[in-house]
């Protein structure tokens, strides 16, 4: 099966530019849509077809595919961007989409 | 405004089927494109799709667990339902359902608040 990964964590202080990866072969084939899902909270959505941002996402939150890795980056990150995001892709040798296992983002 | 709320029972033993029910507002299976999806949290780890019912009636389900799900909608009602057999414990988790947009690598752009679901032995 298709073997996506994400680092389990990554710290960042407020004003700085967090960049959470998003890895599987060849990822840049398919479209990577990214969640944010703060503590008791469901998920939402802040990036889909790789680089699009839903309407009330702050143009903070942006995304790239390249290659084997996908990349979600958070610009002058806040203290309300602490959660946890997970990437969601199309697993073609399974027909059916899969998430990672989750970036949790502390904020210092 | 989309929203969608899940509800069903909360506790459930093994071997019983769940059967959860998504009633959602704000948009219809008419429009091309839209679908609804289910996908469970288990209490401290990642999300799994467990699968989408999409406009013109197709459903993919998540492949492990396949031969145990079953999602249909009611139109009518604004609904649709999830049915997993035999549960065990590991079924433990929050069930979502979601708004999907597009078919093939869906997005879902709109959740409902979850439903904790725990499966006793």
């Amino acid at each position: 099966s298709y073997v996506v990964t994400q680092p389990p964590s990554v710290s960042v202080a407020p004003g700085e530019t967090a960049r959470l990866t998003c890895g599987g072969d060849n990822i840049s084939s398919d479209s990577v849509h990214w969640y944010q899902q703060k503590p008791g909270r469901a998920p939402v959505l802040v990036i889909y077809f790789d680089t699009d941002r839903p309407s009330g996402i702050p143009e903070r939150f942006s995304g790239s595919n390249s290659g084997n890795t996908a990349t979600l980056t958070i610009s002058r990150v806040e203290a309300g961007d602490e959660a946890d995001y997970y990437c969601q892709l199309w697993d073609s040798g399974r027909d059916h989409q899969v998430f990672g296992p989750g970036t949790k983002v502390t904020v210092l | 405004q989309i929203t969608l709320k899940e509800s069903g029972p909360t506790q459930l033993k093994s071997t019983q089927t769940l059967t959860l029910t998504c009633t959602f507002s704000g948009f219809s299976f008419d429009i091309s494109g839209v679908g609804v999806g289910w996908i469970r949290q288990p209490p401290g780890k990642s999300l799994e799709l467990l699968g989408i019912i999409y406009w013109d009636d197709v459903k993919r389900y998540s492949p492990p667990l396949n031969n145990r799900l079953a999602i249909t909608r009611d139109s009518s009602k604004n609904q649709v339902v999830l049915t997993m057999a035999n549960v065990a414990p590991v079924d433990t988790a929050t069930y979502y359902c979601a708004h999907a947009e597009a078919s093939g690598p869906s997005f879902l752009d709109v959740w409902g608040q979850g439903i904790l679901v725990t499966v006793s032995s």
